[in-house]
């Protein structure tokens, strides 16, 4: 199983500071990598796919790099509705595994 | 407007059972791949099963092989779970989610509101 560690586990951060969270597989993933967004009582949402690709309506404040084990997901300038939990997903191999997110708090 | 729709989530004792369905809508169903998630109390993310969208193989996690089964009917629009031997440690939300093709490793792109499951005495 590819185990997904995500770092840090807290960023508290104030609203129009950059965000960048960390991931990083236990073996290579390719680009095979996905990032969520989960507010308090919402389902996850996808922002990133295949390492670097916005989905559909996400706006371009967000931003996703890397291959193979080490992976960032950048928010050029927090918005009030950004703080929230992340989470990357690795889509290699089955088991499809998440990392343990990454909350971000206002400071 | 694609949109899932969880139900029958609810309180069962250790042991017992649960069907979980997913009513899919806004989208050709049967042309992708479907996965349920859960989500433990606090907790983080676990795939528990997938479905494929071409060929309808199955996978599923460790933690629930032999006790979980994920189907889809095409015809119906809607996915399930079915929960046997279920444990104290299946409590959790499940959401169901839409991968983005009919390939089992695409990105979750759409997901429900999830339904909860306690199990408990």
């Amino acid at each position: 199983e590819i185990v997904l560690t995500q770092s840090p586990a807290t960023l508290s951060l104030s609203a129009g500071e950059r965000a960048t969270l960390s991931c990083r597989a236990s073996q290579s993933v390719s680009n095979y990598l996905s990032w969520y967004q989960q507010k308090p009582g919402q389902a996850p949402r996808l922002l990133i796919y295949h390492a670097s690709n916005r989905a559909t309506g996400i706006p371009a404040r967000f931003s996703g790099s890397g291959s193979g084990t080490d992976f960032i997901l950048t928010i050029s300038s927090l918005e009030p509705e950004d703080f929230a939990v992340y989470y990357c997903q690795q889509r290699s191999n089955w088991p499809l595994t998440f990392g343990g997110g990454t909350k971000v708090e206002i400071k | 407007e694609m949109q899932l729709a969880e139900s029958g989530g609810g309180l069962v004792q250790p042991g017992g059972s649960l069907r979980l369905s997913c009513a899919a809508s806004g989208f050709t169903f049967s042309s992708y791949a479907m996965t349920w998630v859960r989500q433990a109390p606090g907790k983080g993310l676990e795939c528990v099963s997938l479905i494929s969208g071409n060929d309808g193989s199955t996978y599923s996690a460790d933690s629930v092989k032999g006790r979980f089964t994920i189907s889809r009917d095409n015809s119906r629009d809607t996915l399930y779970l079915q929960m046997n031997s279920l444990k104290a440690e299946d409590t959790a939300i499940y959401y169901c989610a839409k991968l983005a093709s009919g390939w089992p490793r695409d990105a979750f792109d759409i997901w429900g509101l999830g339904t909860m499951v306690t199990v408990s005495s």
